[in-house]
């Protein structure tokens, strides 16, 4: 099956900072999300993105479906931030999910 | 409001006990599915559904059934069979099957002691 391989897998960061999740996959894909897994364990939908650039507050994310990656960008990071981020790629209509990165936030 | 729920939120069971987990979705969604999450580890799928009565194993099935009676509704049933129950369990729904965009309930954590 399809692998799916994040980096890093954790990631300290003062607030006010910039940084870059990457997530890469082994085959071509139809469709590519990002969540966010808060304390409580909820999974919340960041982007619904195959291909190009999406931007939604601080967060953005940029899928390279032809090189097989795709990037998630926090700037000005603030503690909410703070939680588990996976992608999700989607093969043969089920998602596969990546082990995610786990990002702290420190004030 | 529309959206998935899950029920409960924290399940306890003696070893050897089947126990059902319950999935409910208002968003008119066609299919549904259920993940189950260990510790420090990502999401893997065990059941999914893209139409009424009918639904296909995931990558990690065994000792796990599920029912779709109804387009609203995904029980999943952890059976006595499942050698390491202890998770938490997430149900999601989208549209349709083909890459759709995925929603997730709150999860339920089942403890098996």
């Amino acid at each position: 099956g399809i692998q799916v391989e994040q980096s890093p897998p954790d990631l300290i960061l003062q607030e006010g900072a910039n940084s870059t999740l990457r997530c890469n996959f082994s085959d071509s894909v139809n469709n590519l999300q990002w969540f966010h897994q808060n304390p409580w364990g909820q999974l919340i939908n960041l982007f619904y993105i195959p291909s190009g650039t999406k931007q939604n507050g601080r967060l953005s994310a940029t899928t390279v479906a032809t090189e097989r990656y795709s990037l998630l960008y926090i700037s000005s990071s603030q503690t909410t931030d703070s939680g588990v981020y996976f992608c999700a790629v989607d093969s043969w209509g089920k998602f596969q999910f990546g082990a995610g990165t786990q990002v702290v936030v420190t004030p | 409001d529309g959206g998935i729920t899950q029920s409960p939120k924290y399940l306890f069971r003696k070893e050897g006990q089947n126990v059902t987990l319950s999935c409910e979705q208002n968003l008119n969604h066609d299919a549904m599915y259920w993940y189950r999450q260990d510790p420090g580890q990502g999401l893997r799928l065990i059941y999914y559904s893209q139409i009424v009565n009918d639904f296909q194993k995931g990558d990690i099935a065994e000792g796990y059934s599920v029912s779709r009676e109804k387009k609203e509704s995904f029980p999943l049933t952890v059976t006595s069979a499942q050698k390491n129950p202890t998770a938490f369990y997430l149900c999601a729904s989208s549209k349709g099957l083909a890459g759709d965009e995925q929603f997730f309930g709150p999860g339920t954590r089942l403890t098996v002691l």
